[in-house]
């Protein structure tokens, strides 16, 4: 199986600040890497997939970049409602496998 | 947009069976692969399962292989996760989740997600 190994596990930022959050994937998965996110007691939500494509209704301040073995995730501008926790993801082949998360607190 | 309503769940002794049950909003279910995730209480997601878009090829975590199977009905937009000899690890809210692209495509995602629905494996 394909390990996602993610960073940091938690970070806390101000309001209007920015972040990025890393996946490093234990082998070349291309790039089928997608993020998602989860804010408490609710279902994930897509945010971007094929590593840097935004999902429709995502915000602009979202973005994500790389391919092979190291994926990143950032986002500006950081509002409250961006409190959640952040998952990358494979698809590249089965299982598809998660980052352990990262908690981001604004 | 479509939506996934999830069913099923509850609290089950060890050893017991559940049946879970997720149902599609539209009439393209049958082109899109679908899979459950799993979330234990306070950890992170891990994928359990998933079916191919005919129903066809299933797939299993190796911690489920040979006790859960994985079923779609698409003439009822439904998919469905039987699971048997249930022990206390497998507790956790399980999402059904669709793909994003049809057909399996390359550089897939899951894109729509169910609510969850709780499984409390406890004696």
């Amino acid at each position: 199986d394909i390990q996602m190994t993610q960073s940091p596990s938690s970070l806390s930022v101000s309001v209007g600040g920015r972040i990025s959050i890393t996946c490093r994937a234990s082998q070349a998965v291309g790039k089928s890497v997608s993020w998602l996110q989860q804010q408490a007691g609710n279902a994930p939500k897509l945010l971007i997939f094929a590593a840097s494509t935004l999902q429709s209704g995502v915000p602009s301040r979202f973005s994500g970049s790389g391919s092979g073995t190291d994926f990143t995730l950032t986002i500006s501008n950081l509002q409250p409602e961006d409190s959640a926790t952040y998952y990358c993801q494979h698809s590249y082949s089965t299982p598809p496998t998660f980052g352990r998360g990262t908690k981001v607190e604004v | 947009e479509v939506q996934l309503l999830q069913s099923g769940g509850g609290l089950v002794q060890p050893g017991g069976s559940l049946r879970l049950s997720c149902a599609a909003s539209e009439v393209t279910f049958g082109i899109y692969a679908m899979a459950w995730v799993r979330q234990a209480p306070g950890k992170g997601l891990e994928w359990v399962s998933g079916i191919g878009f005919s129903g066809r090829d299933t797939y299993y975590a190796d911690p489920v292989q040979g006790r859960f199977i994985i079923s779609r009905d698409n003439s009822k937009n439904m998919l469905y996760l039987q699971m048997n000899s249930l022990r206390v690890e497998d507790t956790a809210v399980y999402y059904c989740a669709k793909d994003l692209r049809a057909y399996g495509g390359h550089e897939n995602a899951f894109d729509i997600w169910g609510q969850g629905t709780l499984v409390t494996v406890s004696s």
